[in-house]
Formats: structure tokens, sequence, C-alpha cells
């Protein structure tokens, strides 16, 4: 029982690359997130799901798509990367939303 | 957008302290949570509140559902090494949480 990863744990991109970064749950969770945590800021929510085929915005969903064709995988893309996208990225899953599993992170370099 | 003000933003403190910090929201939530996140790991739920005035402990952890439901508090007592963390509170809105802003929590032998 791996409970939620994510791949890869560390990416640097240069500005204007595209790249996927995938979470992965084995806890048959219907709800899953994508949020970023940057210094002074905390957890800021990017786009989530709350079962396979569906997807809604957070509260920073600029510049980032998601999709969730399996209800096991839930993918964060960026199509064009820029430094303000500098972050580390985590994803969570959860039974019920309150009590949210989450994976270690992905820091993500933008240079 | 919105998010949580917790305060203090770090606290250095020696082993054995107690220690407190709060979350403020110019909104009501229904649901006030508090997650902890250890260095280099995601945030784990500590502590869930479910009614205004509610008071909930979990170990040496008690936290505190405020009375306006637009605050919560959370008591550590007689602080250890391993409490050293980021603490997040976070409120429920509708099928997502909205986290604060974080209290480094330092813990010296």
């Amino acid at each position: 029982n791996a409970g939620v990863t994510q791949t890869p744990k560390f990416r640097v991109l240069k500005t204007g690359q595209s790249m996927t970064l995938l979470c992965a749950q084995d806890m048959n969770h219907e709800y899953m997130y994508w949020y970023r945590q940057d210094p002074g800021m905390g957890l800021r929510l990017i786009h989530y799901s709350v079962g396979e085929g569906t997807t809604a915005k957070g509260e920073v969903p600029d510049g980032y798509n998601v999709s969730r064709l399996k209800k096991q995988n839930f993918l964060l893309g960026l199509e064009s990367a820029a430094p303000s996208q500098t972050s580390v990225y985590f994803c969570a899953s959860s039974y019920i939303i309150d009590e949210q599993y989450f994976g270690p992170g992905t820091r993500l370099t933008v240079t | 957008g919105q998010q949580l003000n917790q305060s203090p933003q770090s606290m250095f403190i020696q082993e054995g302290e107690d220690v407190s910090m709060n979350c403020t929201s110019s909104s009501i939530f229904n649901t006030w949570l508090w997650y902890k996140q250890e260095p280099g790991e995601g945030p784990v739920l500590l502590i869930a509140l479910y009614k205004a005035g509610e008071l909930t402990s979990n170990g040496r952890l008690t936290a505190q559902f405020g009375i306006t439901r637009k605050d919560s508090f959370l008591n550590i007592s007689a602080s250890i090494p391993s409490d050293v963390g980021i603490y997040f509170c976070a409120g429920r809105q509708a099928d997502k949480l909205i986290f604060g802003t974080g209290t480094r929590l330092q813990v010296f032998p």
C-alpha cells in the first residue's frame, strides 16, 4: 500500500518548456487535489477532481491543466513554464474532503 | 484568493514548553482542521473540528473551534523535538479546503 506517490521528485525546466506531473493513489479515493506551496503562502489549490473524468479549478489555476482519465491518477500539466511556477507541488487524495492524504511533493525550478 | 492568516509565523521554543498558535479568517467555516508538515514531507491531518466552541484533543495537542466560526486555536503541551514542523490550519469550503499560511515551529533541547 504505497498511498500517494508523485513523479518526478525534482525537475528543472527552462522558461517555455512543458512538462507533466503524475500523481497516483492506491486507496480508491474519489477526491484528488493539486496544490502548490510557496514560502509564506502556505498551500494553494491549483485544480481538483471529485471523481474520475471530472476536474475543477482551484484558487490559482492559470498556467496549469489537469486530467483525471483513471480514478487512481491525476495529472498536472504545465504547457509553457514560467519562473513564477517555481514551487513545490503536492498532490493529495481523500475519501472524505477533510482528511486529505498528501504525496511527498515535487520540487520544480523554472529558469 | 482567500487565505487564512496564522500567527505567529514562526516560533522558537525550548523542549518542555507549551505552544499556542491561532488561525483567523474573514469568512465563516463550518469545519476547521489542523495539519502538520514535517521537513521534506506532505502535510498530515492532526485534528478535525466540526462544531463552534468544540474543544478536541489528540495526545498533547488540543484544538478549539472559535465560537464566531472565524477562528481556531491549537495548543501543544510539553513540546518535544519531534514536534518540529509547519502547522497549517484549514477551513472547509464546499468540496475543497482553504489552507492557512502556516506556523513554523522549532524546538530546541
